[in-house]
C-alpha cells in the first residue's frame, strides 16, 4: 500500500481558498486517490477520487501531476462549515474499499 | 435516500464489562465494514463483510471483538470483555460494491464508546 503523507493542520479565513496537498511517492499503476472529509461527531463522507490530470465536483477539485507521486485536494471560498479533517487515501482499483488505509489526517480550521 | 444509521450513539462501560453495537447500511448495499477510530487517528478497519460472509477480519482482535452480519443485512459488533484502550468511536460503512471505484463509500456517525 503506497504511503501518504500529509500536513497535520492549516488555517483558513472564510472565503479563501484551501489547498491541501499529499505526498505518495510510492504509488503504484493501479492506485487511485481518494479524499474523505470528516466532521466533528460524525462518520468520514466521500468528497473527491482521481487517477489523473483534475477531476472537479461541486464539493471539490483534485490535481493530480503526471507523476501521480502527490496530489493536491483544492476547496474553493472556504466558509466556516469547511471546518474539518481530510483524509488522503491512496488504493488499488482492484482491492475494496476495506483496503483503503486512513491517516491521521489533516486539520482544517476555518476561521471569519 | 437514508442513510447508514448506528446505536447507540454513546456508550460508558466498565473495563471487563461485554458492549453491543448495531449498524443498519443503505438499503440494498451488500458489502459493510466496521472500523474503529481511536482520538486523533484515521479509522481503522476492524472487519468487512460481502453480504453475510467475512472478507477481511485480519485486524480484528478475536479474543475479544466479534461481528455478525445475519441475512446480509443489519450487523452487530460486540466486545467482551472491554479494556480501557477500547475506548473509542465505533464506525459502520457501507457500499453497493466492494471495489471502487463504482461506487462510494457511506459511513454512520458512529458510537462513542468509554471503558471506565
Amino acid at each position: 500500500l503506497a504511503k501518504t503523507t500529509q500536513p497535520i493542520s492549516m488555517d483558513s479565513y472564510e472565503g479563501q481558498e484551501v489547498n491541501i496537498t499529499c505526498s505518495h511517492n510510492n504509488i503504484a499503476t493501479n492506485d487511485y486517490i481518494t479524499w474523505y472529509q470528516q466532521f466533528p461527531s460524525q462518520g468520514p463522507r466521500f468528497i473527491i477520487q482521481g487517477y489523473k490530470t483534475k477531476v472537479t465536483n461541486e464539493v471539490a477539485s483534485l490535481f493530480i501531476p503526471a507523476d501521480r507521486k502527490s496530489s493536491t485536494l483544492s476547496l474553493p471560498r472556504v466558509s466556516l462549515s469547511d471546518t474539518a479533517v481530510y483524509y488522503c487515501l491512496v488504493g488499488d482499483l482492484r482491492d475494496s474499499w476495506g483496503k483503503l488505509q486512513f491517516g491521521a489526517g489533516t486539520q482544517v480550521v476555518v476561521t471569519p | 435516500e437514508a442513510g447508514v444509521a448506528q446505536s447507540p450513539r454513546y456508550k460508558i462501560i466498565e473495563k471487563r464489562q461485554s458492549v453491543a453495537f448495531w449498524c443498519n447500511p443503505i438499503s440494498g448495499h451488500a458489502t459493510l465494514y466496521w472500523y474503529q477510530q481511536i482520538l486523533g487517528q484515521g479509522p481503522k478497519l476492524l472487519i468487512q463483510f460481502q453480504n453475510n460472509g467475512v472478507v477481511d477480519d485480519s485486524q480484528l482482535p478475536k479474543d475479544r471483538f466479534s461481528a455478525e452480519r445475519l441475512k446480509g443485512v443489519d450487523s452487530t459488533l460486540k466486545i467482551q470483555p472491554a479494556k480501557l484502550e477500547d475506548s473509542a468511536v465505533y464506525l459502520c460503512a457501507s457500499s453497493s460494491s466492494r471495489v471502487p471505484p463504482t461506487d462510494t463509500q457511506y459511513f454512520g456517525p458512529g458510537t462513542r464508546l468509554t471503558v471506565l
